[in-house]
C-alpha cells in the first residue's frame, strides 16, 4: 500500500489563488521530503528539499516566496503555491525516503494536478 | 555532477515480446541507479535499484537491469511485455556523495495487443 499520501490529487482554481498541497508519510517519520514538478511529457525536476524543523532548501531558479514549504512535523510537509498563475499549472509530486537515509530510494506520492484558469 | 540520458523518448512493442529501455548516465563518483515507473496521473513506483552490489539487478513485475560501468549504462529489460507495462519509465542517478536524485527525461512504453 501507499506509504506517502499526497492531497489533493487535483486542483482547479482561478488565477491569484493560493493553493496548499500536503504530503504525508503514512507509517514512518520523514525528516526530509522532496518536492518535484513535472511538466507534460517531461521529466521530474526537483524544486526543493523540505527539512523538518528548519528551512527548506530550494533548487536554483525556484522562487522560495512563490513556493512556500513548511515541514512542521515528522510526517507532514506542505507546499503552498502563492498567488498561482496559469504558468504554475503542472503536476507536483512529493517523495520521502522510508528510512532516515536520504540516499535510499524515494517513495512517491500520487501527485497533485494543479490547473490554474 | 550527474546526468542521465534516456535515448528513446518512446518505445513501442507488441505484447509478449521483449522490452529494452536504454539509460546512460554520467557521474563524478560511484553512483546509485534506479528505475521508476509512472502510470498516468500517478506518482512513481520503484522498479529496481543498483547500489554497488550485484551488477544484474532484478526488480518487480519481471523487470531487470544490468549495470555496466565500462559503458556507463543501466538498461532496463523484460523478457515478455504485458499490456499493464504501458507507462512512463524514468532512469534516475544519485551519486553516493550527494543526496540529489537526477531524473532522466523518461521513456514512454506502449504495448500493442
Amino acid at each position: 500500500g501507499a506509504v506517502v499520501s499526497q492531497h489533493p490529487s487535483r486542483v482547479i482554481c482561478k488565477s491569484g489563488t493560493s493553493v496548499k498541497i500536503e504530503c504525508r508519510s503514512l507509517d514512518f517519520q520523514a525528516t526530509t521530503m522532496f518536492w518535484y514538478r513535472q511538466f507534460p511529457k517531461q521529466s521530474l525536476m526537483l524544486m526543493a528539499t523540505s527539512n523538518e524543523g528548519s528551512k527548506a532548501t530550494y533548487e536554483q531558479g525556484v522562487e522560495k516566496d512563490k513556493f512556500l514549504i513548511n515541514h512542521a512535523s515528522l510526517t507532514l510537509s506542505t507546499l503552498t503555491v502563492t498567488s498561482a498563475h496559469p504558468e504554475d499549472s503542472s503536476f507536483y509530486i512529493c517523495s520521502a525516503p522510508r528510512t532516515g537515509d536520504v540516499t535510499q530510494p524515494q517513495h512517491f506520492g500520487d501527485g497533485t494536478r494543479l490547473s490554474i484558469l | 555532477a550527474q546526468s542521465v540520458t534516456q535515448l528513446d523518448s518512446h518505445v513501442s512493442v507488441s505484447e509478449g515480446t521483449p522490452v529494452l529501455l536504454r539509460c546512460n548516465y554520467s557521474s563524478s563518483y560511484s553512483p546509485s541507479l534506479f528505475w521508476y515507473v509512472q502510470h498516468p496521473n500517478k506518482g512513481l513506483q520503484l522498479l529496481l535499484k543498483y547500489t554497488s552490489a550485484a551488477t544484474l539487478v532484478k526488480g518487480i513485475n519481471g523487470f531487470e537491469a544490468e549495470f555496466k560501468k565500462s559503458e556507463t549504462s543501466f538498461h532496463l529489460t523484460k523478457p515478455s511485455a504485458h499490456m499493464s507495462d504501458a507507462a512512463e519509465y524514468f532512469c534516475v542517478v544519485r551519486d553516493n556523495y550527494g543526496q540529489n536524485f537526477v531524473f532522466g527525461p523518461g521513456t514512454r512504453l506502449s504495448v500493442l495487443p
